[in-house]
């Protein structure tokens, strides 16, 4: 079974651009979770997705970043227009149940913003 | 104050030697306590999880969680090269089950 997967894996862009991130989560897996790393600190919650519904949004920084998952499959994390200070490390998890501590991470999309 | 406090380390023991790492928390709230180890670029995969006070045995690694001190541990046993990896302790909220929240991790090195 393939796990959580996600794209890139290292994306190097400048101050006001945009950039997209996707997730694939593990097949079946109805949660969908968002987490980033920034320089220094520790892994943060973003948002959490039951199929298509965003259930808990409240760790998304700012309006710059939109999440979507259409179709309750895969989901996309963008940045727009992207500050130096959303350089890090961006996780995706899925789970099956939705109070789960047993969240299956991706491998996370480095991002450099310069 | 950060809700999850955890030395960053590094932490670094010889091969065989038993590991102890450790957290500390501040929100009463917390149920579900977990453990992650993250190799290098690749993304937290979960070890252990204990529900509410107690211990946790499973193969060479053992999970403490005392509540009344807010205070978790995890317990390294007859430690290898191969554990050599970062590891972070996280927990969570029944209000806000799917909200994980974790510490910044432990570096740890097993030296053979």
């Amino acid at each position: 079974e393939a796990g959580v997967t996600q794209f890139p894996s290292h994306s190097v862009i400048e101050k006001g651009q945009t950039v997209t991130l996707r997730c694939d989560p593990i097949s079946g897996h109805d949660n969908l979770y968002w987490y980033r790393r920034v320089m220094g600190k520790e892994i943060k919650f973003l948002l959490h997705f039951v199929k298509e519904s965003k259930q808990d949004e409240s760790g998304m920084p700012n309006n710059r970043f939109l999440a979507e998952r259409t179709g309750g499959t895969y989901s996309t994390l963008k940045v727009q227009p992207a500050e130096l200070e959303d350089s890090g490390v961006y996780f995706c998890a899925s789970s099956q149940d939705r109070a789960s501590y047993e969240q299956y991470f991706g491998p996370g999309t480095r991002l450099t913003v310069t | 104050q950060k809700e999850v406090e955890q030395d960053p380390g590094p932490l670094s023991v010889p091969e065989g030697a038993i590991v102890s790492l450790n957290c500390t928390y501040s929100n009463s709230a917390f149920q579900y306590f977990m453990w992650y180890r993250q190799y290098s670029r690749k993304g937290p995969e979960l070890l252990m999880y204990t529900y509410s006070s107690g211990n946790k045995e499973d193969g060479r690694f053992t999970a403490q969680v005392d509540k009344s001190s807010k205070y978790i541990s995890l317990f390294i046993r007859d430690s290898q090269p191969s554990d050599s990896a970062t590891y972070l302790c996280a927990m969570n909220a029944a209000s806000s089950a799917s909200k994980i929240i974790f510490g910044s991790g432990t570096r740890l090195s097993i030296r053979p």
